[in-house]
């Protein structure tokens, strides 16, 4: 069964403080992907990564930066956490011999006091 | 930028009713994808249908393509209390990236 897992399913931190949220698949992947859910705007891509070490700028990668340092792990940083980054961060992973097919992560509802 | 766009935003039925959700999106597609997303969850992948394909069924879920009106649907037949989720359509633009563009999804509810 494949499987995406996410450190936490809730985090409340306070503004200015630095935040990591982990993501691990176990499925081998070559990609994986860091997404934000807000309402009404559904997901917008935070930060893409297609290797070990590789990482590409989505749609909103303003106050994110990414690590990837073993392939089943990406990490997304919030250098200084803000007010408006308070929202649902889902992880998702795909192969390159499937790239139309992510398998999420169950999420983490951040909010950011 | 959102490639996919799902309507309605919200529909609410009775169990045993058949749900019906549209996607419309702008530039051609390889292909497109369901997702259900249960409350407070991460997405599930449905289903998938390429461009030359006109429609596919998996259990009760039928979803049909028409790349002349750039649309699809997704038919939930026989409707559950458990359907109760929202459904995401995503893109993945012909000559584009391989990373699928999602929409804004239709939530849908299922009353018992």
């Amino acid at each position: 069964d494949v499987k995406v897992t996410q450190s936490s399913r809730y985090l409340v931190k306070r503004t200015g403080e630095k935040v990591f949220l982990e993501c691990v698949q176990d499925m081998d992947h070559e990609n994986m992907f860091w997404y934000r859910q807000d309402p009404g705007l559904g997901l917008r891509l935070i930060y893409f990564s297609y290797d070990v070490k590789m990482k590409e700028k989505g749609d909103i990668p303003e106050g994110y930066s990414v690590s990837r340092e073993k392939k089943e792990r990406f990490s997304l940083i919030l250098e200084s956490a803000s007010t408006n980054q308070t929202s649902m961060y889902l992880c998702a992973s795909s192969s390159w011999a499937a790239t139309d097919t992510q398998y999420f992560g169950p999420g983490t509802r951040l909010t950011v006091l | 930028s959102q490639q996919g766009e799902e309507d309605p935003q919200a529909l609410s039925i009775q169990e045993g009713e058949n749900a019906t959700m549209n996607c419309s999106y702008k530039t051609s597609i390889n292909n497109l994808q369901w997702y259900r997303q249960n409350s407070g969850r991460g997405l599930v992948h449905l289903i998938l249908i390429r461009s030359n394909e006109r429609e596919k069924h998996s259990g009760r879920l039928r979803v049909t393509l028409d790349t002349s009106k750039k649309s699809s649907s997704l038919l939930i037949t026989a409707s559950r209390a458990a359907d109760t989720a929202s459904y995401f359509c995503a893109t993945d633009a012909l000559g584009g990236s391989y990373i699928p563009t999602f929409g804004r999804g239709t939530s849908l509810i299922v009353h018992p």
